[in-house]
């Protein structure tokens, strides 16, 4: 099976501007989540869907969102770009909630490195 | 609430020496536990689980971890470095009452001496 794909692999943007990442999880895995790594904050939960809808969302503004196809692709975007924005946004795809806990393990992509100037 | 606690943000040891990188957690209920490896400018990768059966997980890369609930420690060990092991390693946690989602440690930066 194919793993977790991110494009672009690296971007540079400027202030104010906006950006969209791309995640392809894996083949027959319906839940996708966004983290994002920054030296200062290490890593942190933006947010999480499934099944088309967000599931969990972490403590980020509101220019950070995203969504998810019906063929579980994710989209993140984040608008109005700020320097502190710069990470690198990272993406796993688990096959989606359920009680058996092997369906919850997540599987990350490369991730994407965002340079804001 | 869920959270984790790596004890040591740097870990320098000797190649051919044992590892010892800890963890503790705290959950709410039964944790799934797992420690990830990030290499420079890659993803993560699993090193092991924890999912409820045996407290003793033997992962990837000749690296084990023994679940304590009495002590609420996740310790990963390895008992001879390489110099390949150089990298981050995240001790994370999850259950279901917070729907699964992943409550990361903020990192163990592990250094191998030649």
């Amino acid at each position: 099976k194919a793993g977790v794909t991110q494009t672009p692999r690296y971007l540079i943007k400027t202030r104010g501007q906006q950006v969209t990442l791309s995640c392809s999880p894996i083949s027959g895995h319906r839940s996708v989540s966004w983290y994002q790594q920054t030296p200062g904050q290490g890593l942190q939960f933006l947010f999480e869907y499934f099944s088309e809808t967000q599931r969990n969302k972490g403590n980020f503004p509101g220019r950070f969102s995203g969504r998810q196809f019906s063929n579980s692709r994710s989209e993140m975007n984040v608008s109005t770009l700020e320097l502190g924005d710069s990470a690198l946004y990272l993406c796993a795809s688990s096959q989606g909630p359920s009680e058996r806990p092997s369906y919850n393990e997540q599987f990350f992509g490369p991730g994407t490195r965002l340079t804001v100037l | 609430a869920q959270s984790v606690t790596q004890l040591d943000s740097h870990v320098s040891v000797s190649e051919g020496t044992p590892v010892l990188l800890r963890c503790n957690y705290s959950s709410s209920y039964s944790p799934s536990l797992f420690w990830y490896v990030q290499h420079p400018n890659k993803g993560l990768q699993l090193l092991l689980k924890y999912t409820s059966a045996a407290t003793l997980v033997k992962g990837i890369n000749g690296f084990e971890a023994e679940f304590k609930k009495s002590e609420t420690s996740f310790h990963l060990t390895k008992p001879s470095a390489h110099m390949s092991d150089a990298a981050e390693y995240f001790c994370v946690v999850s259950d279901r009452y917070t729907g699964n989602q992943f409550y990361f440690g903020t990192g163990t930066s592990l250094t191998v001496i030649p």
